[in-house]
């Protein structure tokens, strides 16, 4: 079945520390995206790619960084320089095609320890 | 600017109705409507286009007002399994990188009692 996996579900960072989120994705989708999710504050844009080797800054990047390197995978890494982590973030892929819609991951839950 | 929407929560019983609603500052291509299951991702229900085009579930019915950019999500009949957080993105008129990429709503909570 086709779809979208975020790994892991929950995740810890220390002070400090850098951390991974993986998303993958085999729907053969050009365009992802990571959306992160506030309580209250609905999803807010982070990074989104149209192409491998590619990617522009959404709407709150500052203390994030991101890789595509291939087509099916989309990481993005939460720096020491994201004072305030915690959130869950959601991964999602589309066609780019205009009105297309969005299929998201499960998420994951980052917590600082 | 994230679009606004309106109201930010309603309590239903089952069998009655809702409209959840959606503005936005900006000239838009489309609207999109999701609905999340708490810690769970979320859904697709319905987008509107530009033009009148509606893509989406049978069950699901919405409006579009081009003129004024606002969207209309109506809820009819509620059933309990209608609980969730409701979230419109809009897509703006604007192309080039713009395409497919949505800002989404603050959201709406659903609560559907017995």
């Amino acid at each position: 079945d086709g779809g979208i996996t975020q790994s892991p579900k929950y995740l810890f960072r220390k002070e400090g520390q850098n951390v991974t989120l993986s998303c993958e994705q085999n729907l053969n989708h050009d365009a992802m995206y990571w959306y992160r999710q506030d309580p209250g504050q609905g999803l807010r844009l982070i990074y989104y790619s149209q192409i491998v080797n590619d990617f522009q800054k959404g709407d709150i990047a500052e203390g994030y960084s991101v890789s595509r390197e291939k087509k099916e995978s989309f990481p993005l890494t939460v720096t020491s320089a994201q004072k305030n982590p915690t959130a869950f973030y959601l991964c999602a892929s589309s066609r780019i095609v205009r009105g297309e819609n969005l299929f998201f991951g499960s998420g994951t839950q980052l917590s600082v320890l | 600017q994230q679009p606004v929407q309106s109201p930010q929560a309603v309590i239903l019983r089952e069998g009655e109705d809702a409209v959840i609603n959606c503005s936005s500052s900006k000239a838009l291509y489309s609207v999109h409507w999701y609905r999340q299951k708490h810690g769970e991702a979320p859904v697709f229900l319905m987008i509107l286009l530009k033009g009148g085009e509606q893509k989406g579930h049978e069950k699901i019915s919405a409006s579009f007002n081009e003129k004024k950019q606002q969207s209309s999500l109506y809820l009819t009949a509620s059933q309990l399994s209608y609980s969730g957080t409701y979230f419109c993105g809009t897509e703006e008129r604007a192309g080039g990188t713009s395409y497919g990429k949505l800002t989404f709503g603050q959201g709406t909570i659903l609560t559907v009692h017995p």
